[in-house]
């Protein structure tokens, strides 16, 4: 079965650099999330996406933005990159809140980003 | 708000024991969902089972086993017999209702010795 697809899989940048992460959700899935993932903590969500509209927003850096396009595929772009960035970012895609319930979300396999 | 609370941060077994993590949860919605998520040593994190605030019915899937108790909002999960392969960290969900994010707990990670 096709899952969530995140590329790439690993990034270094360097501080004050920019750094722009993909996500190819599931075929027929209209919702994109991503959740960002530092060393030996929780995900915590930062923006969701539902039919290429921003459907929620959580603890997201002003240094960052998101779209989701036509095909619904999304992209996270991070700019000024600080070493406090580095994390895992992880993507997830689902059937989003079809008639008010939340349909279980599917994680890609994240991409890595580095700092230095 | 919400919160998610998993009180053991480190947990270690010898195969074949049996093995129960704990979840607490705290909203004020009426309407919500739980989830569990598997995150092995690879990083990728593995959906296990959702279950909604409506449905206390308990849930076993195999090795897996699920006890969800609203009066004392508990979602807590049992490996029975558990595995090498079941060594990863565990987390817990919560979404309420009409929103998207999941909220994490901060993850319990067990140790399965052969």
């Amino acid at each position: 079965a096709a899952g969530v697809i995140q590329s790439p899989r690993h990034l270094i940048k360097e501080k004050r650099e920019t750094a722009t992460l993909k996500c190819y959700p599931i075929p027929r899935h209209d919702t994109v999330y991503w959740y960002q993932q530092g060393p030996g903590q929780d995900p915590q969500f930062l923006i969701s996406f539902y039919e290429k509209m921003q459907s929620d927003k959580g603890s997201i850096p002003d240094r960052f933005s998101a779209q989701q396009f036509s095909d619904y595929h999304s992209e996270l772009n991070m700019s000024s990159l600080e070493l406090g960035d580095s994390a895992l970012y992880f993507c997830a895609s689902s059937l989003g809140l079809a008639g008010g319930f939340l349909d279980e979300q599917f994680f890609g396999p994240g991409t890595r980003l580095t700092v230095l | 708000a919400q919160k998610v609370t998993q009180a053991q941060t480190e947990i270690s077994v010898v195969e074949k024991e049996d093995v129960t993590l704990d979840c607490v949860y705290e909203t004020r919605d009426t309407t919500y969902y739980l989830f569990w998520y598997k995150q092995p040593p690879s990083g990728e994190l593995v959906f296990l089972i959702r279950r909604n605030s409506f449905d206390e019915q308990n849930e076993i899937s195999g090795r897996y086993s699920w006890n969800f108790q609203k009066s004392t909002s508990s979602f807590n999960f049992t490996i029975t017999a558990s595995q090498v392969v079941d060594s990863a960290v565990y987390f817990c969900a919560l979404s309420v209702y009409n929103t998207d994010k999941l909220i994490f707990g901060t993850g319990t990670r067990l140790q399965v010795f052969p």
